[in-house]
């Protein structure tokens, strides 16, 4: 069964500061990988999909990478604002089923004024 | 809609009560998942639908959960005998085809007293 693992789960920045979010998994075969945002009491928001064959997406001041062999992707965000504070989920999709997203616990991101 | 539609936003209900919650997927998007999400946790699988068939339903917890997709569109989540421990946010997703992007619902909280 694909474990994920994400680090830090919790982290506190001041604005304008740069951030890495990690994300680990133990099985590399897999579709893809999706990013999200959760704010309290909402539901997800997808920020960014990264495909089995790429190396990395951006969005603004997003940008996601994917190391499947090693089982890794990391979230950057470029100059943090408050706004962006909000747990931030990864998510993988095996490819051996492909079913279901097997999602880690969040980082929990504050962006301090 | 725009996006994936849940309803009710919160429910609250009896232990050994009978709950039903409905989920509204992106048009045209045929993979429709329900996942759950308890406080501090990341959300787990439920159930897959490919279509109007429950194409993976091995997240369900026990025979108590049972859910449809009758059209291919709209899908409920039933609960019977309600449980204290069924308490949790349920969150609906959709894609378009299984390894496509996921959208996510703003989900429905459910509190079993």
């Amino acid at each position: 069964k694909q474990e994920v693992t994400q680090i830090p789960a919790a982290l506190s920045v001041p604005e304008g500061e740069n951030l890495v979010l990690n994300c680990s998994f133990t099985d590399s075969a897999i579709y893809n990988l999706q990013w999200f945002r959760q704010d309290p009491g909402k539901g997800l928001t997808s920020l960014l999909l990264i495909q089995s064959s790429q190396r990395e997406q951006t969005s603004g001041r997003l940008n996601a990478s994917l190391d499947k062999s090693s089982g890794r992707s990391t979230l950057y965000i470029a100059a943090s604002q408050p706004g962006d504070s909000a747990t931030y989920l990864c998510a993988v999709r095996p490819s051996n089923t492909g079913n279901q997203f097997y999602f880690g616990t969040g980082t929990s991101l504050t962006v301090i004024p | 809609g725009a996006g994936v539609s849940q309803t009710p936003s919160n429910k609250v209900t009896e232990k050994g009560k009978y709950v039903e919650l409905r989920c509204d997927p992106i048009s045209g998007h045929t993979a429709l998942y329900w996942y759950r999400q308890s406080l501090g946790q990341g959300p787990e699988f439920l159930i897959y639908f490919q279509g109007t068939g429950a194409a993976d339903d091995s997240g369900l917890p026990n025979d108590r959960f049972f859910a449809v997709r009758p059209e291919g569109s709209v899908s409920t989540l039933k609960i019977q005998r309600t449980e204290r421990g069924d308490s949790a946010v349920y969150l609906c997703a959709s894609s378009f085809w299984r390894d496509t992007e996921a959208f996510f619902g703003q989900g429905t909280r459910l509190t079993v007293v």
